[in-house]
């Protein structure tokens, strides 16, 4: 039973436009969420993180967003660049638990040039 | 660099024999977590330490264990491996044990059973 869902397993955006990578959780426990970029043969690097107190979290070019009603986020890259062509995954926690992460199956972003 | 290591790298072996992963956390890093990333699947959970003592659990196989040692380093031991097994095993570590801390992954070890 998958909580947290990243359905397209795939985008693909030219350099300087925005990307716009989505997120979905079923658990309405989950109230910090983060999101990690990975590039092949290294491992997950944390990109961003939002608590559930807000709904956008900003640190320069990436931009995250959280709608609690629809239980969905997404991560906003503008404007985008060839280096970010990597595997982004969503996780979240619970606070009041253990801090462990519950990881989304990942979305590969293409940038081209 | 995360300041997360892992080691080995790579590890390829057979069906029934035994093997341990290794992970360093960062320098003051007290939690230690191991996830399992299989073809096609996203990380999954396998347990998680704090200072030396084991604070959650995931979907670990009765097959696997691990430690965190004094050191604060961390062993995950996978033993009658089947070739279902075969995956990369990433390590992280976290300050705290609680919520809301971001986690710093390793290199990954990939293991290969033949």
């Amino acid at each position: 039973d998958q909580q947290v869902k990243q359905n397209s397993p795939s985008l693909s955006v030219q350099e300087g436009r925005i990307s716009i990578l989505n997120c979905d959780y079923t658990n309405s426990m989950f109230d910090y969420f983060l999101w990690y970029k990975k590039y092949p043969a290294e491992g997950p690097t944390f990109l961003i993180s939002i608590s559930s107190i807000k709904d956008k979290n900003e640190d320069g070019r990436f931009t995250v967003f959280l709608n609690k009603s629809a239980k969905h986020l997404s991560l906003h890259i503008v404007p985008s660049q060839p280096g970010d062509s990597a595997v982004y995954f969503c996780a979240a926690s619970e606070t009041g638990a253990n801090s462990k992460l519950t990881f989304g199956k990942g979305i590969t972003l293409s940038v081209r040039p | 660099d995360s300041g997360v290591t892992q080691t080995p790298k790579h590890l390829i072996t057979a069906t029934g024999q035994r093997v341990t992963l290794r992970c360093s956390p960062r320098s003051g890093d007290l939690s230690v977590y191991w996830y399992q990333q299989s073809l096609d699947q996203g990380l999954q959970f396998l347990i998680q330490y704090y200072n030396g003592e084991e604070r959650a659990k995931g979907n670990i196989l009765e097959r696997f264990s691990a430690q965190q040692f004094p050191d604060l380093h961390s062993e995950l031991n996978l033993s009658s491996l089947e070739l279902g097994d075969s995956a990369l095993y990433f390590c992280a570590s976290s300050v705290q044990w609680r919520a809301r801390n971001e986690q710093f992954f390793g290199p990954g070890t990939r293991l290969t059973v033949l």
